[in-house]
């Protein structure tokens, strides 16, 4: 059973960095194709992507937040952190955190967010 | 980037009723098409990827369709939790894009 869960603080200042943790139990982030990403929502708007750490190390931004974010994997394997600089009362959203599933479809390999954690939400407020 | 385009961004309909939501890249990303469900208050569920291939347990109520640019979710026979909002997303490359989102609410 796959499961995942975001920790870190609701609220930060203007200006702050932000860190939030995944821990995620049911799979293994170092098999072939599985990938954790970081998706936020803004109040009442729709889902924006952030940030992907694949399997393989590999590490996958939005171009619009890119300087502002840093994906990384802890060394236990089963939490990835997200950080973001320079908060600002406009980042405030729930941020999940999700699996990127594989899927084989036809003679086609998909990926999907089949599981979310339950979502943070990140207040930045002076 | 690849952009989602979602219409409409609203829907009112009927238990009963079919309704179709459309999501358009802004550039071919062959059946590279997920569709999502988030009800008020809680976590994005996934109904569709591949563009048509159904997510285990998700009623056959619900189909997808398309390829290249222009994509479709069609919901039939509607039933009241379906009541929600649709999000598209795109996973033929990163960075990933979802689509503004179509919120269905009752007529």
């Amino acid at each position: 059973q796959i499961t995942l869960k975001e920790s870190g603080p609701t609220l930060v200042k203007p200006t702050q960095t932000l860190t939030l943790t995944c821990t995620f139990s049911g799979f293994a982030l170092s098999t072939s194709g599985v990938a954790v990403g970081w998706i936020r929502q803004p109040p009442g708007k729709a889902l924006e992507w952030l940030a992907l750490f694949y399997w393989d190390d590999d590490k996958r931004y939005s171009p619009s937040l890119r300087s502002r974010l840093t994906i990384t994997k802890d060394t236990s394997k089963y939490q990835v952190v997200l950080t973001m600089t320079n908060m600002d009362p406009v980042d405030t959203a729930t941020y999940y955190c999700a699996h990127r599933g594989l899927f084989y479809y036809g003679s086609g390999t998909y990926y999907a967010f089949d599981y979310w954690g339950q979502g943070i939400l990140v207040t930045v407020s002076s | 980037d690849i952009q989602t385009t979602q219409s409409p961004s609203s829907l009112s309909a009927s238990v009963g009723d079919r309704v179709t939501i459309t999501c358009r890249a802004s550039q071919s990303i062959g059946n590279y098409l997920n569709w999502y469900q988030q009800k008020p208050g809680k976590v994005p569920k996934s109904l569709i990827y591949a563009a048509s291939s159904l997510q285990s347990g998700v009623p056959s109520r619900f189909s997808g369709s398309g390829s290249g640019t222009d994509f479709t979710l069609t919901i039939n026979s509607l039933q009241p939790e379906d009541f929600a909002t649709y999000y598209c997303q795109q996973s033929y490359m990163t960075p990933y894009t979802f689509g503004q989102g179509t919120k269905l609410e009752i007529k």
